[in-house]
């Protein structure tokens, strides 16, 4: 089976810009999370998509955004985009995300200027 | 508090011995704890996951869960340079869908 797959892998954008980043789980897999890893605060919990509903969210603000659609691939958005945005975003997958191991993607490595 | 904590390390063992790396966590309604492996600007991979008390061994590793202590360790066995990397302990929350990771720690295995 293929892993998970993200894109784009890397990306430089400006301060204020907005980004969309996608990721595509494991065939069969129908939950997916998003985490951002930066080396301050390690790897943080964004948000966990089931069946094309938000069912979990971490800790960050409402320019974090996500969803999911009908063949469980996923889409996060980051709308006016800081410095501190700057990370490495990781997908998850996992079959129903229920107490479930997670198998993480390659990464979108972001650098905002 | 941090919900799962490990120390940072760097930990340096020699080729061929054990590394043993600790994690503990503070909610105790996590069940499912996984050890994850990342190399230096590469995505965290899956080394082994455990849910029950007690030891779990998957070739060289062996990962240990004790509930009453909130404590997971694990512990790899002649310890290679490839080894090295940083070895992330997470737990689901209790209600199931979200990894809590630990800061992780640094594993160097010299030659």
């Amino acid at each position: 089976k293929a892993g998970v797959t993200q894109t784009p892998r890397y990306l430089i954008k400006t301060r204020g810009q907005q980004v969309t980043l996608s990721c595509s789980p494991i065939s069969g897999h129908r939950s997916v999370s998003w985490y951002q890893q930066t080396p301050g605060q390690g790897l943080q919990f964004l948000f966990e998509y089931f069946s094309e509903t938000q069912r979990n969210k971490g800790n960050f603000p409402g320019r974090f955004s996500g969803r999911q659609f009908s063949n469980s691939r996923s889409e996060m958005n980051v709308s006016t985009l800081e410095l501190g945005d700057s990370a490495l975003y990781l997908c998850a997958s996992s079959l129903s995300g229920d107490q479930e191991t997670q198998y993480f993607g390659p990464g979108t490595r972001l650098l905002v200027l | 508090q941090k919900e799962v904590e490990q120390n940072s390390g760097p930990l340096s063992v020699p080729e061929g011995a054990i590394a043993s790396l600790n994690c503990t966590y503070s909610d105790r309604g996590s069940q499912s704890f996984f050890w994850y492996r990342q190399y230096s600007g590469k995505s965290p991979e899956l080394i082994m996951f455990i849910y029950s008390n007690g030891d779990k061994e998957d070739g060289r590793f062996t990962a240990q869960l004790n509930k009453a202590s909130q404590y997971v360790s694990l512990l790899i066995r002649d310890s290679q340079p490839s080894d090295s990397a940083t070895y992330l302990c997470a737990a689901i929350d209790r209600y199931g869908n979200k990894l809590v990771f630990g800061a992780g720690t640094i594993l160097r295995v010299k030659s």
